[in-house]
């Protein structure tokens, strides 16, 4: 079946520009999780969707990153007036629920979006 | 502060050998554990996990060894082959976090070399 998919591959943006990085969960999936990965480090986590529930925003690192989920499927994550230190690969990745209670659901990973500021 | 490390950037071994791949971890909270592999230009595909309240989960060429009291966690890997060449990521969950929040080190490139 389909995995999580996102678009797209690659983003090359000048300084300032606002740009959108989607995001296609595998079809079931109510958990949606965004991380980046920037230049050797590890996967950083930005925000997570579960269901119809408030998303958990304690990871963006600025009132410049916004993320939205529309019918709990497709997600977008805008980055507004970026700036060089927001390159970084861009990765979503779903699970089957994700909640406490079965908080231990694996995440599939989408291949990521690299995202270039000049 | 980082909660996870993986302090080997990188390892290399011989094809039949066993990699041993370590993590350590500050946060006490963790309770679960997991490793990813990932190759270029493709997302983290997952591994094997183990929760806290065992000390090791194998599947097949996969074990990884959890010791609580040192917050230290290992992935061995016998006998290596080739294609298990990739980075390899250490993620740690705690389940007082929304959701299952993974928190990651930094990675390990692994090189089994033929």
């Amino acid at each position: 079946g389909a995995g999580v998919s996102q678009s797209p591959s690659n983003k090359v943006t000048e300084k300032g520009k606002d740009v959108e990085l989607r995001c296609d969960p595998i079809s079931g999936h109510t958990a949606l999780y965004w991380y980046r990965q920037s230049l050797g480090q590890g996967l950083e986590f930005l925000i997570y969707f579960q269901g119809n529930s408030a998303p958990d925003k304690s990871g963006l690192p600025s009132d410049r990153f916004s993320a939205e989920r529309t019918g709990g499927s497709v997600s977008t994550l805008t980055i507004q007036r970026t700036q060089q230190e927001d390159s970084a690969v861009y990765l979503c990745a779903s699970s089957h629920q994700g909640g406490i209670a079965d908080a231990r659901d694996t995440q599939y990973f989408g291949p990521g979006t690299r995202l270039t500021v000049l | 502060d980082q909660q996870v490390k993986q302090n080997s950037p990188s390892l290399s071994v011989q094809e039949g050998r066993i990699s041993i791949l370590n993590c350590d971890y500050t946060n006490s909270m963790f309770d679960y554990f997991l490793w990813y592999k990932k190759y270029p230009a493709e997302g983290p595909t997952f591994l094997i996990s183990i929760s806290s309240i065992k000390d090791k989960n194998e599947d097949g060429r996969f074990t990884v060894f959890l010791n609580k009291s040192a917050k230290h966690l290992s992935l061995h890997i016998v006998p290596s082959q080739p294609g298990d060449s990739a980075v390899y990521f250490c993620a740690a969950s705690a389940v007082e976090t929304s959701g299952s929040r993974l928190t990651f080190g930094e990675g390990t490139q692994l090189t089994v070399n033929p």
